[in-house]
């Protein structure tokens, strides 16, 4: 069956760009996860969509970040005015609940290079 | 912060020995446990879980102890194969959706 879909694969940038990620969860996961991956390092929570709540946005580096999960399902990364140091990969993740208790199942990412 | 961290970075094991994978957290009040691997280029996997009641849990050739006195978790891997190479990662969770994350240790399996 289709996993978490994520795009583009790659993007490479030039800092002070604004760039878009896509993920597509799982068919019927309330939950979606986005998180940071810096090179070498663990995963940075970034944010969480549970079905119609407010997301809890807490992980958020800075303004310039923002995510939108439209109808439920596609979720989109916004980094505006990129900076180097958001150089990463971002990962997404969905669940079929709420809790951690449910297993997120995660996208193969999207690699950011800013120049 | 309180975050959850490795022992070892790197780990090189011999094809068909066993490995084992030391994890350190820090928040007492952290109650649910996973082991996430990681192979190049995808996404985090899951392997196993484990509660916070428990100290052992067992799985397919993967066994996650859990010493809470210590703040200690580890993942042995019988039989290591080098379809097991990968980064593993362990994840600690104390609320209801938010799991934190350790650096991660590299293991390379030897022929």
């Amino acid at each position: 069956g289709a996993g978490v879909s994520q795009s583009p694969s790659n993007k490479v940038t030039e800092k002070g760009k604004d760039v878009e990620l896509r993920c597509d969860p799982i068919s019927g996961h309330t939950a979606l996860y986005w998180y940071r991956q810096r090179l070498g390092q663990g995963l940075e929570f970034l944010i969480y969509f549970q079905g119609n709540s407010a997301p809890d946005k807490s992980g958020l580096p800075s303004d310039r970040f923002s995510a939108e999960r439209t109808g439920g399902s596609v979720s989109t990364l916004t980094i505006q005015r990129t900076q180097q140091e958001d150089s990463a990969v971002y990962l997404c993740a969905s669940s079929l609940g709420p809790r951690v208790s449910y297993e997120q199942y995660f996208g193969p990412g999207t690699r950011l290079t800013v120049t | 912060g309180e975050s959850v961290g490795l022992h070892l970075p790197t780990l090189s094991v011999q094809e068909g020995d066993n490995s084992i994978i030391n994890c350190a957290y820090s928040n007492s009040a952290s109650d649910y446990f996973i082991w996430y691997k990681q192979e190049s280029g995808k996404g985090p996997q899951f392997i196993i879980d484990i509660r916070s009641n428990m100290d052992k849990r067992q799985g397919q050739r993967v066994t996650v102890l859990l010493n809470k006195t210590v703040k200690h978790l580890s993942l042995q891997i019988a039989a290591t194969q080098p379809g097991d190479s990968a980064v593993y990662f362990c994840a600690e969770n104390f609320n209801d959706y938010k799991l934190s994350f350790g650096a991660g240790t590299t293991v390379t399996v030897r022929a």
